[in-house]
């Protein structure tokens, strides 16, 4: 089942935080966050893995709540490249092979 | 500069017709996964192998497609035949273990099947 990401879509100034919101409505292996920018493939950001574990990169983070089965990616002092889709995909187990579901993105723009 | 690589970058075709998308991962990388993505579907997750073997295919219509690992530096995707709502970008990944890894994206394979 598909994870519910929001807001769908959030616009800024440069400069300024963001917060995405990835939610599921089944038990977590891991969380995946990816961003997209129009016409390229997605470039992996981060995963996380259960045992709710927060991770960093510059000044992107992002939080894994394994009981609430719920992960927030976010976004600090934001910068224009910056802009793109975010996309986060939950895997969950099933049996003996494991499965990964993405959310429909949450668009950001970030504004000089 | 390690990279995964696509072929062809963009395909056209004539509904019934057989497509066949090839994938060289980056060398070492043990892990393919094949992706599609629409507007509609979002991003799908359709197969994946690891050291060639395939660890799950449940993404993928069994009907009509199929993906191999003939050797350790390429991945087919095949579909045959193939239809209208194929259309999409397909998209190969590879990675070094399993599915909570890294993943890097080749550039994609834009589908359009009339």
């Amino acid at each position: 089942q598909q994870p519910v990401q929001s807001p769908q879509a959030v616009i800024l100034r440069e400069g300024e935080d963001a917060v995405i919101n990835c939610s599921s409505s089944k038990a977590l292996y891991s969380v995946h966050w990816y961003r997209q920018k129009h016409g390229e493939a997605p470039v992996f950001l981060m995963i996380l893995l259960k045992g709710g574990e927060q991770k960093g990169h510059e000044k992107i983070s992002a939080s894994f709540n394994e009981k609430k089965q719920q992960s927030s990616l976010y976004l600090t002092a934001s910068q224009l490249s910056y802009s793109g889709t975010y996309f986060c995909g939950t895997e969950h187990s099933s049996g003996s092979a494991r499965q990964l579901t993405f959310g429909s993105g949450t668009q950001l723009t970030v504004l000089p | 500069d390690a990279r995964v690589t696509q072929t062809p970058r963009h395909k056209v075709t004539e509904m019934g017709q057989e497509v066949t998308m090839r994938c060289q991962p980056i060398l070492g990388h043990n892990t393919v996964f094949w992706y599609r993505q629409t507007m509609m579907q979002g991003l799908e997750l359709l197969a994946y192998f690891r050291n060639r073997a395939p660890l799950d295919d449940s993404g993928m219509p069994k009907d009509r497609f199929s993906a191999e690992m003939p050797d350790a530096t390429l991945a087919t995707l095949k579909i045959q035949p193939s239809e209208p709502r194929d259309s999409a970008v397909y998209f190969c990944a590879s990675g070094l273990s399993s599915l909570a890894e890294t993943q890097y994206f080749g550039p994609g394979t834009r589908l359009l099947v009339l």
